[in-house]
């Protein structure tokens, strides 16, 4: 069964806390994303990564990291969370070519306070 | 640059009706274009996608899109709307030399019973 996991599903932290969102797949894909959904902006790409310790920032890496030690894991953390990460993150996962599909994880809803 | 526009942030219409999602894409290279549904607290799916060939592409649940190459557009049809249609739709454009992909800011559609 092809799927992307995300954990968790849900989350609240205060501001100055460290957020640590989990992702995973089983389907041996080279290349992984994070990107955050906020309403009227679509997906805005956080960072990808092409494979073990191979990332690069996306469009809006500012105040995010990621991690990326096992193929089929790949972290972003937040340190000291601010009320404008509060979103909707997604992760998601492909072969590594640009003409193939990509598959979602469910998303994480961080809320910030 | 890459970029996407879909220019209708939402669409009404009611059930048994034709439908036409526009998207608008800029690219010099050769495109990569897709269409993904999102669904309430769901993550992105597929609908359909088009690299090359036949400009009219098939996708699930009677979906359909046409690429022209000469409007830069790739607009999502389909005949007749069921109220399970309702959803946010996404066109997302590839590139043909790297694994960025570029989303809309998504179409919500309302299917009315």
């Amino acid at each position: 069964d092809m799927k992307v996991t995300q954990m968790p599903r849900y989350l609240i932290k205060r501001m100055g806390e460290n957020v640590l969102l989990e992702c995973g797949q089983d389907m041996s894909h080279e290349t992984m994303y994070w990107y955050r959904q906020d309403p009227g902006l679509g997906l805005q790409l956080i960072y990808i990564s092409y494979d073990v310790d191979s990332n690069s920032e996306g469009d809006i890496p500012k105040g995010y990291r990621v991690s990326r030690k096992k193929r089929e894991h790949f972290s972003l953390i937040l340190d000291s969370a601010k009320t404008n990460q509060t979103s909707v993150y997604f992760c998601a996962s492909s072969p590594g070519t640009a003409n193939t599909e990509v598959f979602f994880g469910k998303g994480t809803r961080l809320t910030v306070v | 640059a890459q970029s996407v526009t879909q220019p209708d942030a939402r669409v009404t219409v009611s059930e048994g009706a034709s439908l036409q999602l526009r998207c608008k894409y800029s690219y010099s290279g050769t495109p990569y274009l897709f269409w993904y549904v999102q669904y309430p607290r769901q993550g992105l799916q597929l609908l359909l996608k088009y690299y090359s060939g036949d400009p009219v592409v098939q996708g699930v649940n009677g979906f359909e899109a046409e690429f022209s190459k000469s409007n830069s557009s790739f607009h999502l049809r389909k005949a007749s709307v069921h109220w399970s249609d309702s959803a946010v739709y996404f066109c997302v454009l590839g590139s043909s030399n790297t694994n960025k992909v570029v989303f809309g800011t998504g179409t919500r559609l309302q299917v009315l019973p």
